[in-house]
């Protein structure tokens, strides 16, 4: 069975630091990569998608890469801002099995 | 703008008794899911539906029912067999657009147990 790994578990930094967060999976059989963001109480946003074909994608101040041949992804987040203080969850569709596989989240905090 | 709506947004359940969250999807998305979040924990997968009057069972299908009658909407009820249902529930629709295959989620409804 699919299992994502989110490293690390929490995560703070001073205001316009660059930082990394790293997501790991143990099926390279997938379809795509999604990336969302959880805010306490809220539901989940979706930052960025990366198809299995692909090796990046960039929105804004984000950068996501995947590397599916070793089972890694990574979420870059350039000149962090308090704003960004979340929950960053990674998740695989993985190919056939009709669901998302999640990571347990990396929880972000950016002090100002 | 197009999204879904989880309603309502806080849900209180008595012992023994059933309670029906609710999920409407203006996407036009075929394929609808609802998860289960619980803290230090991953999403986990309750049920899903690819079609309309069609649902599947997710890895923790006990104690929960859900129905597709109509595109938009798949309601989730909690019925009084599930024995621990104080929980966070997300819903979540997939698109299969060319420029979106990713799945959408609802903003969530957490249900107590009184």
């Amino acid at each position: 069975k699919q299992e994502v790994t989110q490293i690390p578990a929490a995560l703070s930094v001073p205001e316009g630091e660059n930082l990394v967060l790293n997501c790991s999976f143990t099926d390279s059989a997938i379809y795509n990569l999604q990336w969302f963001r959880q805010d306490p109480g809220k539901g989940l946003t979706s930052l960025l998608l990366i198809q299995s074909s692909q090796r990046e994608q960039t929105s804004g101040r984000l950068n996501a890469s995947l590397d599916k041949s070793s089972g890694r992804s990574t979420l870059y987040i350039a000149a962090s801002q308090p704003g960004d203080s979340a929950t960053y969850l990674c998740a695989v569709d993985q190919t056939g099995a009709n669901n998302l596989f999640f990571g347990t989240g990396t929880r972000l905090t950016v002090i100002p | 703008d197009g999204g879904i709506t989880q309603s309502p947004k806080y849900l209180f359940r008595k012992e023994g008794q059933n309670v029906t969250l609710s999920c409407e999807q203006n996407l036009n998305h075929d394929a609808m899911y609802w998860y289960r979040q619980d803290p230090g924990q991953g999403l986990r997968l309750i049920y899903y539906s690819q079609i309309v009057n069609d649902f599947q069972k997710g890895d923790i299908a006990e104690g929960y029912s859900v129905s597709r009658e109509k595109k938009e909407s798949f309601p989730l009820t909690v019925t009084s067999a599930q024995k621990n249902p104080t929980a966070f529930y997300l819903c979540a629709s997939k698109g299969r657009q060319l420029t979106n295959y990713g799945y959408t989620f609802g903003s969530g409804t957490r249900l107590t147990v009184v």
